[in-house]
């Protein structure tokens, strides 16, 4: 079964600072990683996607993700933080079948100005 | 095109109540998901749907839920009867199964029963 794991329920990083949000995932085969972001009374929008191909993704507004096989994860990172940035995001999985995403629980980013 | 479409999006109702919630998936999209969002539980996927036959419904909490696809531009999520445990958002999602994409989330329903 897949699954996916985000550690952190909060992360607060200061304005302009780098910023990770962390994930772990497990798939049978090779997997289809995804980031979303959702603001406050929004739906979830999405951010980037790993397929096949380089292991770093780019997305939008600035994010990138590292997809590293060896440890089963898949980081969201941006090299400097705004406080727009400030939202719920999740990871999710599927296999490379048509399966439904499969979502983390979530990690509140907080950019502090 | 417009989006995932939902519908009402907010909704009060008294428990014992029947509500049903209402999506347009997206043009062309093969694929239809339910999706429950509370802050103890997060984002639980309820039941999806394939050219509008349900695959997988194991995530319906309850008899006291269902949902159809009479058509592919047309879902609705029913709860009858409504529990206050059941107030929560709701989102419906879609997707084509032709491309290597993830999926298309509406703006969800919130759903309070008092």
């Amino acid at each position: 079964a897949q699954s996916v794991a985000q550690p952190e329920d909060q992360v607060n990083v200061a304005e302009g600072n780098p910023l990770t949000v962390k994930c772990t995932y497990s798939v049978s085969g090779n997997p289809y990683l995804f980031w979303y972001v959702q603001y406050p009374n929004r739906g979830l929008q999405f951010l980037l996607k790993y397929i096949t191909g380089d292991n770093l993704v780019k997305g939008s507004y600035g994010f990138e993700a590292e997809f590293n096989k060896s440890q089963t994860s898949f980081h969201l990172k941006k090299p400097s933080a705004l406080v727009s940035d400030s939202a719920l995001y999740f990871c999710a999985v599927r296999d490379v079948g048509n399966t439904p995403l499969v979502f983390g629980k979530g990690t509140r980013l907080s950019v502090i100005a | 095109d417009a989006g995932v479409i939902q519908s009402p999006r907010h909704e009060v109702t008294e428990m014992g109540q029947e509500v049903t919630l209402r999506c347009k998936p997206i043009s062309g999209h093969d694929y239809l998901f339910w999706y429950r969002q509370t802050m103890m539980r997060g984002l639980e996927l309820l039941i999806y749907f394939n050219n509008n036959v349900p695959i997988d419904d194991s995530g319906m909490p309850e008899d006291r839920f269902s949902a159809k696809m009479p058509n592919a531009s047309f879902s609705t999520l029913k709860i009858q009867p409504s529990e206050p445990r059941d107030s929560a958002v709701y989102f419906c999602a879609s997707r084509s199964a032709k491309y290597n994409e993830g999926q298309f989330f509406g703006p969800g329903t919130r759903l309070t029963v008092l």
